[in-house]
């Protein structure tokens, strides 16, 4: 079993604050780093697929960087907004098959 | 049927029963996946199918069994219900290319074992 952690588990931010939040993976058999976004009462949606060490993906306000040698990636949210709140999933993939890891995510509370 | 569909969308049943969990996509994905989320878990990986007439097994997979019979469907059974296998499971697809694909996830069904 891999181990793919998040954290925090959960954050409380005011709208227009800036948050960021951690996945760590395990840094050897690298393949890809996901995120997903997850809104209550809907489905995971993929936000970044991430495989190269440094790489930086942005989407809006939303950021994420990639750091395979060590093993973790940061997600940025910019000026947060009520609407991203959500709990935010990463899950890592190894060169071993198809299959993804998730982490246990982070649940971002953004209050207006 | 745009994207991917599971059906029912909750259930409640009783121990000892068997049922089944379908899944259908029509985006010609040929992986497929069956997840269960807990709470403080995340999601589980139950079992997977990277091409039609083949399956695997994920992280979870006791009690649980899948077919995978065409590209499209992908249904979940299980052949003895047991209250700890009540959860809300997600079926999910992706594009096997590169191995990069993102998965693309169903609605979930929520199923109550008592």
């Amino acid at each position: 079993i891999l181990n793919v952690e998040q954290s925090p588990q959960s954050l409380h931010v005011q709208e227009g604050d800036s948050t960021n939040f951690t996945c760590s993976f395990p840094s050897s058999n690298f393949y890809a780093l996901h995120w997903y976004r997850w809104e209550t009462a809907k489905s995971p949606e993929a936000l970044f697929v991430m495989t190269l060490n440094g790489d930086e993906k942005k989407k809006g306000r939303i950021s994420a960087t990639l750091n395979t040698k060590e093993g973790y990636s940061y997600l940025y949210i910019k000026g947060s907004q009520p609407e991203d709140s959500a709990t935010y999933l990463c899950a890592f993939k190894n060169n071993a098959g198809n299959m993804l890891t998730f982490g246990g995510g982070t649940r971002l509370m953004v209050k207006p | 049927i745009a994207g991917i569909t599971q059906a029912p969308t909750s259930q409640i049943l009783a121990a000892g029963r068997r049922m089944t969990l379908r899944c259908t996509q029509d985006m010609r994905h040929n992986a497929m996946y069956w997840y269960r989320q807990d709470l403080g878990l995340g999601l589980r990986l139950i079992h997977y199918s990277n091409t039609a007439g083949t399956t695997g097994k994920g992280e979870v997979p006791d009690g649980y069994s899948v077919s995978r019979a065409n590209t499209d469907d992908f249904p979940l059974t299980l052949a003895s219900a047991v209250p700890s296998q009540t959860s809300v499971y997600f079926c999910a697809s992706s594009v096997v290319t590169s191995g990069m694909g993102e998965q693309f996830f169903g609605p979930g069904t929520r199923l109550t074992v008592l």
